[in-house]
């Protein structure tokens, strides 16, 4: 079983460039979200979905965008990328809401930007 | 605001030391509280589901308990593959999210 599939798992950037990180699962869960990671802080949301064609914003949503064309795939795309995010990247997704439900994870990207 | 708190931050512990892992929460409208266990390099991997005060869950060494403001995860007798990061998170219905706390970094040695 696949489960939640992340690529790359390691990227370096240089500043102003710009990157897609892609996710799929293949559970034919509807919610999909991505987080970031940083020392000393909790899993902070950037961007989720709660189905195809449908996405909001989390909590640190600026210079990241995203789209959900099909139910398995959820890419997160960085437009111009900053040394601020420097991190390591989680996508999850879940049967149903975010809220009430087990996340699956994939098994992240570490992404470098210089 | 909506938050998580975890405490401590690190724990070391001998083998067969037991002990409990805090996890504090303020949230509009809880939805369910998660454990979750994360490997250096890796995901985070669900661990339990608790969804009102007085639940307990328990898996192998692991119980979880579940009151109106907080969340004990206990470790009974851990052995040194119990070594991990295990993170927190509520569920927020209000806004359809998990808020995860900080994690606590858990060191068994033999």
């Amino acid at each position: 079983n696949a489960g939640v599939t992340q690529t790359p798992k390691f990227q370096v950037l240089k500043t102003g460039q710009s990157m897609t990180l892609q996710c799929a699962q293949d559970m034919n869960h509807e919610y999909m979200s991505w987080y970031r990671q940083d020392p000393g802080m909790g899993l902070r949301l950037i961007h989720y979905s709660v189905g195809a064609g449908i996405t909001d914003q989390g909590e640190v949503p600026n210079g990241y965008n995203v789209s959900r064309s099909t139910t398995e795939d959820f890419p997160l795309r960085l437009l111009s990328a900053a040394p601020s995010q420097t991190s390591v990247y989680f996508c999850a997704s879940s049967v149903t809401g975010g809220a009430d439900t087990e996340a699956f994870f994939g098994q992240g990207t570490r992404l470098t930007v210089v | 605001e909506d938050q998580v708190t975890q405490s401590p931050e690190a724990l070391r512990l001998q083998e067969g030391e037991s002990s409990s892992l805090n996890c504090s929460y303020t949230v509009s409208g809880l939805r369910g509280l998660f454990w979750y266990r994360q490997d250096p390099g890796k995901g985070p991997e669900f661990l339990f589901t608790l969804y009102s005060a007085g639940e307990e869950k328990e898996k192998e060494r692991l119980k979880a308990t579940l009151t109106k403001k907080e969340s004990f995860l206990h470790i009974t007798a851990p052995k040194p593959e119990d070594s991990a990061t295990y993170l927190c998170a509520v569920g927020d219905g209000g806004y359809n999210k998990l808020i995860f706390g900080a994690g606590t970094r858990l060191a068994v040695h033999p």
